[in-house]
């Protein structure tokens, strides 16, 4: 069974960075990309980038260069999107997802940001 | 960019309806347009793939169709589970966009 385990909900401040995590699990981490998709409050969804962690090459969606990094650890089957010098308009769920026979196949849980002073 | 257009907004239905849902590409995307469903609080469940395709576990009242520029989400005999808002994205172009959603409500 496939399954994305995605890191706890934070509360962070304005001006700082948060990085979160996706543990991936029930396939092999380096076939398939990983995908991450922000959700702002009552919002839709909207991709950020994708990662490939097999040749740790990335893609983002230009709203968000200079605001997300994404990397992947194959050694524990996780993915990571760091995202620096936070706003209100952060204050978001993130959710990470796997592509297998289609490109967001599986989806974590989400973690909440909540950017705050 | 491509762009997904999904229509209506909001549909407003009773069980047991049948209905179709919109999405309309920017350009032509031939079949790469996928379908997600989200509940309340819940992440995204993927639908249909590649427009047509079924996904296991999926109840067989989803089916998709379409291809090109326009594609519908068809809903056979809309039951209480599924009032929840359905997306549209493409993955023509690797800079995936989504659809801005379509909610499905009680009326």
């Amino acid at each position: 069974e496939v399954k994305l385990q995605q890191s706890g909900d934070e509360l962070v401040r304005p001006g700082a960075s948060v990085k979160m995590s996706c543990k991936a699990s029930g396939y092999t981490f380096t076939d398939y990309a990983m995908h991450w998709v922000k959700q702002s409050p009552g919002q839709g969804l909207e991709w950020i980038g994708t990662i490939i962690p097999l040749i740790d090459t990335t893609s983002y969606n230009q709203k968000f260069k200079g605001k997300a990094t994404l990397t992947a650890d194959k050694s524990s089957n996780t993915a990571y999107m760091e995202l620096s010098r936070l706003t209100s308009e952060d204050s978001a769920v993130y959710y990470c997802a796997s592509t297998k026979s289609a490109p967001f196949a599986y989806w974590g849980q989400g973690t909440l940001v909540t950017v705050s002073s | 960019n491509i762009v997904l257009t999904q229509s209506p907004a909001t549909l407003s239905v009773t069980p047991g309806e049948s209905v179709s849902l919109s999405c309309r590409a920017s350009q032509s995307i031939s079949t790469s347009i996928h379908w997600y469903q989200q509940k309340s609080n819940e992440s995204p469940r993927l639908l249909i793939k590649y427009a047509s395709q079924s996904i296991s576990g999926i109840p067989s009242r989803f089916s998709g169709s379409g291809s090109g520029t326009d594609f519908t989400l068809s809903i056979n005999r809309v039951e209480s589970e599924d009032f929840s808002i359905y997306y549209c994205q493409q993955s023509y172009s690797s800079l995936y966009t989504f659809g801005a959603g379509t909610k499905l409500e009680l009326k």
